[in-house]
């Protein structure tokens, strides 16, 4: 089992539709949750992270946290083409401390 | 500087050649991390180091392999007898002690 597990793509929706993206971790102990956008020949950008269980929001993006079911999700809201790209969803602290462990990736197409 | 910067941005090397990529963090991130990106594949972790302390260095492929910080800023990563399977992205990121990391533009390493 990968450390850290994401959705597997590549995922389309239409342009202003709601894009679900999932995470799930194997070690309980983590404490830091990030997601990342990466454009394709890019270098990973922060877009997201969460600490606490919940939901967090800032803009058109939710990130939400259970980490009792070690679970992480991120919602796009009114999807844009411009939001195509690569999601990674990274996972912090626990045995691991500073060191962050990454999923595969999902890529989203958001189509006009 | 404003943000992390990596050297080179492009560097092919022939087999069997020793390279050495270099970092520059964000000033005053203690925390920096080294990652490979194969294509289509999300980054994976090959060392950690806090100030010049190399922290986890257990995602080093091969004793060919070797980081350093001696002075707790700039960082080199260094591949010697390099093989085709080194072939990757090698990108470089820094955060403040266990907060949110910062990826600079990535050293795209070719060997042919």
């Amino acid at each position: 089992q990968k450390e850290v597990e994401q959705n597997s793509g590549p995922l389309s929706v239409p342009e202003g539709a709601i894009a679900s993206l999932n995470c799930t971790y194997s070690d309980r102990g983590s404490q830091s949750f990030f997601w990342y956008r990466q454009y394709s020949g890019k270098s990973p950008e922060l877009i997201m992270f969460i600490y606490s269980n919940g939901d967090k929001e800032d803009g058109r993006f939710t990130a939400q946290l259970n980490k009792a079911s070690q679970y992480v999700s991120l919602l796009i809201r009114d999807s844009q083409p411009s939001d195509s790209a690569t999601y990674l969803c990274a996972v912090g602290g626990g045995t691991s401390y500073g060191k962050l462990t990454f999923g595969q990736g999902t890529i989203l197409t958001v189509h006009p | 500087g404003a943000g992390v910067s990596q050297s080179p941005r492009y560097k092919v090397a022939k087999r069997g050649q020793d390279v050495a990529l270099r970092c520059d963090p964000i000033s005053g991130h203690v925390s920096l991390f080294w990652y490979q990106q194969a294509l289509g594949q999300g980054p994976e972790f090959l060392t950690y180091f806090q100030n010049e302390a190399q922290l986890d260095k257990s995602g080093l492929p091969s004793d060919r392999f070797f980081a350093e910080r001696p002075e707790g800023s700039v960082s080199t990563l260094k591949i010697q007898r390099t093989q085709q399977e080194d072939s990757a992205v090698y990108l470089c990121a820094s955060s403040l002690q266990g907060g949110e990391a910062f990826f600079g533009q990535g050293t795209r390493l070719t060997v042919v």
